[in-house]
């Protein structure tokens, strides 16, 4: 157990409105990662974060943006939700070791 | 760019029949190879990792994958299969350059065991 959860786990909402999912980890890891989980794609990285506000793009990071000021939280933000990002978020984190640890994820539904 | 290919969509396998899934990778250089499992409504496992040395890895819940450089290929095997390995599994290649530190996935492949 890696210490991630992700709130909210279920979340109903109508296009346009803006969405915040937040992830929290306990154990001071520096790497933190969004992604997103769709059928017949797999999971595709949206945002990452190496750090406190140092963050960097996946390759899905259009109408996506993300802030880390503490070590333990990372937001992701849709500023205008779309229904095609109606979709499995989960986000995850890296160890020393590089392997990555993922959370229960929150299911995104925009109407 | 890295990418990762895993040919079978679906398998289906009898209780106690061998499994091997396939993972074909794409690396400008020697890659971090990962096998991770999603139960449904679950998050992902991590099964085994390939960084360097044995080509032959283990993992966790009898699982093992050989690395093949000349093949760019990390299959995913077990011996014998339980009805409990029904899932999807997913391959995954990473790069570790400077600060990034990112894993790109395949589509994964949704295992049926029937009994």
């Amino acid at each position: 157990d890696a210490g991630i959860t992700q709130s909210p786990r279920h979340k109903v909402t109508e296009t346009g409105t803006p969405v915040t999912l937040r992830c929290h980890q306990t154990e001071n890891h520096r790497y933190m990662y969004w992604y997103r989980q769709d059928p017949g794609h797999g999971l595709r990285l949206i945002h990452y974060s190496y750090g406190v506000k140092d963050t960097d793009k996946g390759e899905v990071s259009d109408g996506y943006s993300v802030s880390r000021s503490k070590t333990e939280d990372f937001l992701l933000t849709l500023e205008s939700a779309t229904s095609s990002q109606t979709s499995v978020y989960f986000c995850a984190i890296r160890d020393r070791a590089y392997e990555q640890y993922f959370g229960p994820g929150t299911r995104l539904t925009v109407t | 760019a890295q990418s990762v290919t895993q040919p079978d969509i679906h398998i289906t396998v009898s209780e106690g029949a061998s499994l091997e899934l396939r993972c074909n990778y794409s690396y400008g250089a020697t890659p971090y190879l990962f096998w991770y499992v999603q139960s449904p409504g679950q998050g992902l496992q991590l099964l085994l990792k390939y960084f360097s040395g044995d080509t032959l890895v283990q993992g966790i819940k009898g699982f093992e994958a050989e690395f093949k450089r000349s093949q760019s290929s990390f299959n995913l095997r077990k011996p014998s299969v339980h009805w409990s390995d029904a899932a999807e599994y997913f391959c995954a290649v990473g790069a570790n350059t400077g600060t990034a530190s990112k894993l790109t996935f395949g589509t994964g492949t949704r295992l049926q065991v029937t009994l």
